[in-house]
C-alpha cells in the first residue's frame, strides 16, 4: 500500500518557468490537499478538492492552479514560477469530512526557484 | 477563523527528561477536533492523535500523553522519558468546518543523548 506519493521529490526552476507537481493516493479518499511549508510558517493550505472534478482555494492560492480529473490524482501547477514559491510542497488526502479525520501526507517535494 | 499558536519555537532536553509541548487554539466552533503531527528529520508528516472537543479526558499512549483543557483552549503534548528518536518538529492543527486544516508554526524538539 503506497499511501500518498508525490512526483518529483526535488526540482529546481528558473524564474518564469512552469511545472506540475503530481500527487497520487491509493486509499480511495475523497478529499485531497496541497500545502506549502516554509521555515517558521508551519503548513499553509494552497488548494484543496472535495471530490473528482472539484477544487477550491485555500489560504495561499495565488500563483498556483490545480486539477482533479481523477479521484486518485491531484495536480498542482505553477504557470510562471517566482522565487517566493521556493518551498516544500506537501500533498495530503483524507477519507471524508477532514475536520474529523486525519490527513495522510505524501513525502513532500522540495522546489527551488532561482 | 481558526488559529493555532505554538509559542515554543525550539526546545532542547537531555535524554530521559520529560518535555511538554504547548498548543493554544482559537475557534468559534462549538464542536471541533484537534490534531498533533510529528515531522522527523526525514521530512514526512506522521499523524499522532485526534481529539474531539467533547472529550476532555487525558489520553496516554506509551510515553506520549495529551492534556486537553477546553477552559484554557489548550491541547498540550507531553513526552515522558524522552529519547533521541523523539527529535522532530511537532505540529498542532485545528480544522474548520470547511475541511481546511490550520497548523501551528511547529515546535522543534531536540533530544540530546
Amino acid at each position: 500500500n503506497a499511501g500518498v506519493t508525490q512526483t518529483p521529490k526535488f526540482r529546481v526552476l528558473k524564474t518564469g518557468q512552469s511545472m506540475t507537481l503530481l500527487c497520487a493516493q491509493d486509499m480511495n479518499h475523497e478529499y485531497m490537499y496541497w500545502y506549502r511549508q516554509d521555515p517558521g510558517m508551519g503548513l499553509r493550505l494552497i488548494h484543496y478538492s472535495v471530490g473528482e472534478g472539484t477544487t477550491a482555494k485555500g489560504e495561499v492560492p495565488d500563483g498556483y492552479n490545480v486539477s482533479r480529473l481523477k479521484k486518485q490524482n491531484f495536480l498542482l501547477g505553477l504557470e510562471s514560477a517566482a522565487p517566493s514559491q521556493t518551498s516544500v510542497y506537501f500533498c495530503a488526502s483524507s477519507y471524508s469530512l477532514a475536520g474529523r479525520y486525519e490527513q495522510y501526507f505524501g513525502p513532500g517535494t522540495r522546489l527551488t526557484v532561482t | 477563523a481558526q488559529k493555532v499558536t505554538q509559542a515554543q519555537t525550539e526546545i532542547s532536553v537531555v535524554e530521559k527528561e520529560d518535555v511538554t509541548l504547548d498548543c493554544v487554539y482559537e475557534t468559534r466552533d462549538t464542536t471541533y477536533y484537534l490534531f498533533w503531527y510529528k515531522q522527523p528529520p526525514s521530512g514526512e508528516l506522521v499523524f499522532l492523535i485526534r481529539r474531539n472537543s467533547f472529550d476532555e479526558q487525558n489520553e496516554i499512549s506509551g510515553r506520549y500523553s495529551w492534556n486537553f483543557q477546553k477552559s484554557t483552549s489548550s491541547f498540550n503534548f507531553t513526552i515522558t522519558a524522552s529519547q533521541v528518536v523523539d527529535s522532530a518538529v511537532y505540529f498542532c492543527a485545528l480544522p474548520n468546518t470547511g475541511n481546511q486544516f490550520y497548523f501551528g508554526t511547529g515546535t522543534s524538539l531536540t533530544v540530546i543523548p
